[in-house]
């Protein structure tokens, strides 16, 4: 089976731009989770989706937002980026309840 | 509030030696619990987990963890430390609750050095 993949790996954007990042989960899996990862805070809960709905979402502002298609591959969005954006974004998906999440490599966003 | 502590932030090791990294989580009911690795670069790979049944838990690489509810730990060891295990490794806990799903807490995570 092919694993989580994400599109794209690498980014470069300039503040205030928004940006959309792409994941496709393991087939199968209904299940996406996202988490952002930076040297200060770790790896944080962004949001999930399962069959097209957000189920849960972290502690983050209302310029992260998020879908899931009936593919079960998902998006997310920030929008009016900052500098403080700069981070790994990871998704992983599962195929829900709390069956084992698995990672894609991620998409690595510099916001300049 | 769940959270999860990995106490030494670096470790080195030579090669041969045995490694253990520990991890202890707050969290009311039995959690859920992971080990997971990081490459630089790289997404996270799981090691091990533990749901339920047998304390032990065996993993990929030879890592293997054991769950102590007494003292809220769940330590990652292995024998004999190769050069390739250098790495990240991540504690995580995820929460029994409906209103959590989807939603693992990280430890800070522990930076493995390997000594030639």
């Amino acid at each position: 089976k092919a694993g989580v993949t994400q599109t794209p790996r690498y980014l470069i954007k300039t503040r205030g731009q928004q940006v959309t990042l792409s994941c496709s989960p393991i087939s199968g899996h209904r299940s996406v989770s996202w988490y952002q990862q930076t040297p200060g805070q770790g790896l944080q809960f962004l949001f999930e989706y399962f069959s097209e709905t957000q189920r849960n979402k972290g502690n983050f502002p209302g310029r992260f937002s998020g879908r899931q298609f009936s593919n079960s591959r998902s998006e997310m969005n920030v929008s009016t980026l900052e500098l403080g954006d700069s981070a790994l974004y990871l998704c992983a998906s599962s195929s829900g309840g709390w069956d084992t999440q698995y990672f894609g490599p991620g998409t690595r966003l510099t916001v300049l | 509030a769940q959270s999860v502590t990995q106490p030494d932030i670096h470790i080195t090791v030579s090669e041969g030696a045995s490694l253990e990294l520990r991890c202890n989580y707050s969290y009311g009911a039995t959690p859920y619990l992971f080990w997971y690795v990081q490459s630089p670069g790289q997404g996270l790979q799981l090691l091990l987990k533990y749901f339920s049944g047998d304390t032990l838990v065996q993993g990929i690489k030879g890592f293997e963890a054991e769950f102590k509810r007494s003292q809220s730990s769940f330590n990652l060891r292995k024998p004999s430390v190769h050069w390739s295990d250098a790495a990240e490794y991540f504690c995580a806990v995820g929460a029994e609750s409906s209103s959590n799903t989807g939603k693992l807490i990280f430890g800070q995570g522990t930076t493995l050095q390997v000594k030639p």
